[in-house]
């Protein structure tokens, strides 16, 4: 069955930097999408960056743009976000979550979420 | 970028009922519209996916239908374990935008 961990939250001051991870395994990893999705605490879902099956294209929230960069190992299964300069609104939990198919843009999969707080 | 309006953002009902949750895109988006539930404390779950296709898995007491930038998540009949959050999000273009949720409480 699908599977997809996320890895690398934690607390981190504004204007550092910490980079996310989701190893995912259960299907064929190299064919599909890839999206990043936040969701602060006790707010709503906000889409993050999505980036294609071969890594050639990607696209960003406004939000994140120059900021975070989306990645994939496709030799080791593995989705990244790099998050540079981070901000006080960065905090939320961070979903890695699977394209239905290449890039159609919508989820079928999601991990289980991992918790970036941003403090000083 | 698109933006997806959601109401109402809560919603007392009791099981057995029938509810609706209407969210409305800023402009077309043809069907590109899914439904997610989200438990709390857990990742969200796929329901339906450009409007009015049923997840694999997902019971039949849920549907979805749309009409021009207008679309609609009804719940046949409430059970117990469908009191959670609910959103709809727009695959049409990116940035693929969220609605701002409807939480689906018990009255």
């Amino acid at each position: 069955q699908v599977q997809l961990v996320e890895s690398g939250g934690g607390v981190v001051q504004p204007g550092r930097s910490l980079r996310l991870s989701c190893a995912a395994s259960g299907f064929t990893f190299r064919s599909y999408g890839m999206h990043w999705v936040r969701q602060a605490p006790g707010k709503g879902l906000e889409w993050v960056a999505i980036i294609s099956y071969d890594g050639s294209n990607k696209h960003y929230a406004d939000s994140v743009k120059g900021r975070f960069t989306i990645s994939r190992d496709n030799s080791n299964n593995t989705l990244y976000l790099q998050m540079n300069n981070l901000r006080t609104e960065d905090t939320a939990v961070y979903y890695c979550a699977k394209d239905i198919d290449s890039w159609l843009g919508y989820f079928d999969h999601w991990g289980q979420g991992t918790l970036v707080t941003v403090s000083s | 970028d698109i933006q997806m309006t959601q109401s109402p953002s809560s919603l007392s009902a009791s099981v057995g009922d029938r509810v609706t949750i209407t969210c409305r895109a800023s402009q077309s988006i043809d069907n590109y519209l899914n439904w997610y539930q989200q438990k709390l404390g857990k990742a969200p779950k796929l329901l339906i996916y450009t409007a009015s296709t049923l997840q694999s898995g997902v019971p039949s007491r849920f549907s979805g239908s749309a009409s021009g930038t207008d679309f609609t998540l009804t719940i046949s009949s409430l059970q117990p374990e469908d009191f959670a959050a609910y959103y709809c999000q727009q695959s049409y273009s990116p940035p693929y935008t969220f609605g701002q949720g409807t939480k689906l409480e018990i009255e």
